[in-house]
């Protein structure tokens, strides 16, 4: 398996533009996972999905954040309008079941001028 | 909610010894994660306890006591290549994994 990849690699966007990071986890894991890593908060889980389906959002900062996954294969964080304060690395990552190993995708460097 | 802390940063010395602790407060505690995360890079898994005592692998140790809420990462002969963040993460209850801010560990010749 190619593990979970990530696109794209970098991102550079000025403030009030619209940022769409997608992700395509393992075949086979039920559970999808977007974070936010930056040095002073390090990784936060921002939304998590089982079979697709939104589980928990109570960590994306604000309304300008949204998720989805309306498929198995492929899940889109998107930020509109962006903020210089969104500049982060984004990570994907998957897991079998709940509580099992996460594998992470490569990440998004997103930075927001 | 869950607290988990790791300390900031470490150095060794190459071919030493090194341990990294963990402490967290959580309830409904179910495992404890160690992921490795070199610069730019992505988060890698390195063990997984589930229960009391040491779990080796090769390099590699990790060590939980459960009744005191630690847990701590052994590494042996230490490589250049072991320059890393090391992350300790905490599955509790039904909420999925919280990740400490990690630890940087600098070897140096």
């Amino acid at each position: 398996d190619a593990g979970v990849i990530q696109s794209p690699r970098h991102e550079v966007t000025e403030m009030g533009q619209e940022v769409t990071l997608r992700c395509k986890p393992i075949s086979g894991h039920d559970y999808l996972f977007w974070y936010r890593q930056t040095m002073m908060r390090g990784l936060e889980l921002l939304i998590y999905f089982n079979n697709n389906v939104p589980i928990d959002d109570s960590g994306m900062p604000e309304d300008r954040f949204s998720a989805k996954m309306p498929n198995a294969s492929f899940s889109t964080l998107k930020i509109q309008p962006s903020e210089p304060r969104d500049s982060a690395v984004y990570f994907c990552a998957s897991s079998r079941l709940f509580g099992e190993t996460q594998y992470f995708g490569p990440g998004t460097r997103l930075l927001v001028l | 909610g869950q607290n988990i802390d790791q300390p900031t940063e470490m150095t060794a010395t190459e071919g030493a010894i090194v341990q990294i602790n963990c402490t967290y407060q959580t309830s409904g505690f179910n495992g404890l994660f160690w992921y490795q995360q070199h610069a730019g890079e992505a988060p890698t898994f390195l063990s997984y306890n589930v229960l009391d005592g040491l779990e080796e692998k090769g390099r590699f140790s990790s060590f939980l006591s459960r009744s005191k809420g630690y847990s701590y990462l052994l590494l042996k002969e230490l490589q250049m290549k072991d320059s890393a963040s090391y992350l300790c993460a905490v599955f509790s209850g039904n909420t999925p994994l919280v990740f400490g801010k990690g630890t940087r560990l600098s070897v140096i010749a």
